[in-house]
C-alpha cells in the first residue's frame, strides 16, 4: 500500500494565522483526501482532492477557510486559514488502497491555536 | 442519514482477557465495512475489509466479522500492545463514514 509523509506532526499557532499542511505520497494517486478529528470524535471529511480540479468540499467546510492544492498526483496541501481554538484538532490526508476500498492514512498533524 | 456508531467508548481489559468491540451501521448499499487501529499521535493503520454478511477476517489476535447491521472485532487474549483506538468506517457510494472509535487498553 502507499506511503504517505504529512507534515508537519504537530504545530501550536497565534489565532488569526495560517497553517499549512503538507502530504506527499510515495506513488501516483487520482484522489486525496483531507481528514479533521477533533479529540473523542470520529473522522471527518473536509475535502476530496482532485489532481487538475477544484477540490470538492464537505457541507459545514469552505475553500476560503480549508483551500487546498493539488500540484500533481503526488502531493497535496491543505491551509486552515485565519485560526480560531475551534480549529485545534488532528488533521489527516489520506489516499484509497490500490485493489481495496479502504484508505491508507498519513500520520496526522495535530494543530493547536491558542 | 448514514451513521456508524461503535461501543463500548473505552474497554479495559486484563492480558489474555478475550472481548469484542462492536460497530453498528445504518448505510444505504454498504461497498465495505473497515477496522483500523490509531495509536496515539499517529494516523489510523487499516486493519480488515468485509463486504459482504457473513465474511469473516483474521489478523493474529484479531478477527472481524459482518453481519447485515453490525460488525465485530473479536479479540482473543490480547496482550498490552493491543492497546489502541479500534475505528470502523462503513463505505456507501463514494462516502466512507467512521465510528468514533473504542479506546482499548491491556493491563499487564
Amino acid at each position: 500500500s502507499a506511503v504517505i509523509s504529512q507534515k508537519p506532526s504537530r504545530d501550536i499557532c497565534q489565532r488569526g494565522t495560517s497553517l499549512t499542511i503538507q502530504c506527499q505520497v510515495d506513488s501516483q494517486v487520482t484522489m486525496m483526501f483531507w481528514y479533521r478529528q477533533q479529540p473523542g470524535q470520529s473522522l471527518t471529511l473536509i475535502a476530496t482532492a482532485n489532481q487538475g480540479s477544484e477540490a470538492t468540499y464537505e457541507s459545514g467546510f469552505v475553500i476560503d477557510k480549508f483551500p487546498i492544492s493539488r500540484p500533481n498526483l503526488t502531493f497535496s496541501t491543505l491551509t486552515v486559514s485565519n485560526m480560531s481554538p475551534e480549529d485545534s484538532s488532528i488533521y489527516l490526508c489520506s489516499v484509497q488502497q490500490t485493489g481495496d476500498y479502504g484508505y491508507t492514512f498519513g500520520s496526522g498533524t495535530r494543530l493547536t491555536v491558542v | 442519514e448514514d451513521q456508524v456508531t461503535q461501543s463500548p467508548e473505552a474497554l479495559r481489559l486484563q492480558e489474555g482477557e478475550s472481548s469484542s468491540l462492536n460497530c453498528s451501521y445504518t448505510v444505504s448499499g454498504l461497498r465495505g465495512l473497515f477496522w483500523y487501529r490509531q495509536d496515539p499521535g499517529k494516523g489510523p493503520e487499516f486493519l480488515f475489509t468485509l463486504y459482504s454478511a457473513g465474511e469473516e477476517k483474521e489478523k493474529e489476535r484479531l478477527k472481524a466479522t459482518l453481519t447485515k447491521k453490525e460488525s465485530f472485532l473479536h479479540i482473543t487474549a490480547p496482550k498490552p500492545e493491543d492497546s489502541a483506538t479500534y475505528l470502523c468506517a462503513a463505505k456507501s457510494g463514494g462516502d466512507m463514514r467512521f465510528g468514533a472509535g473504542t479506546r482499548l487498553t491491556v493491563k499487564p
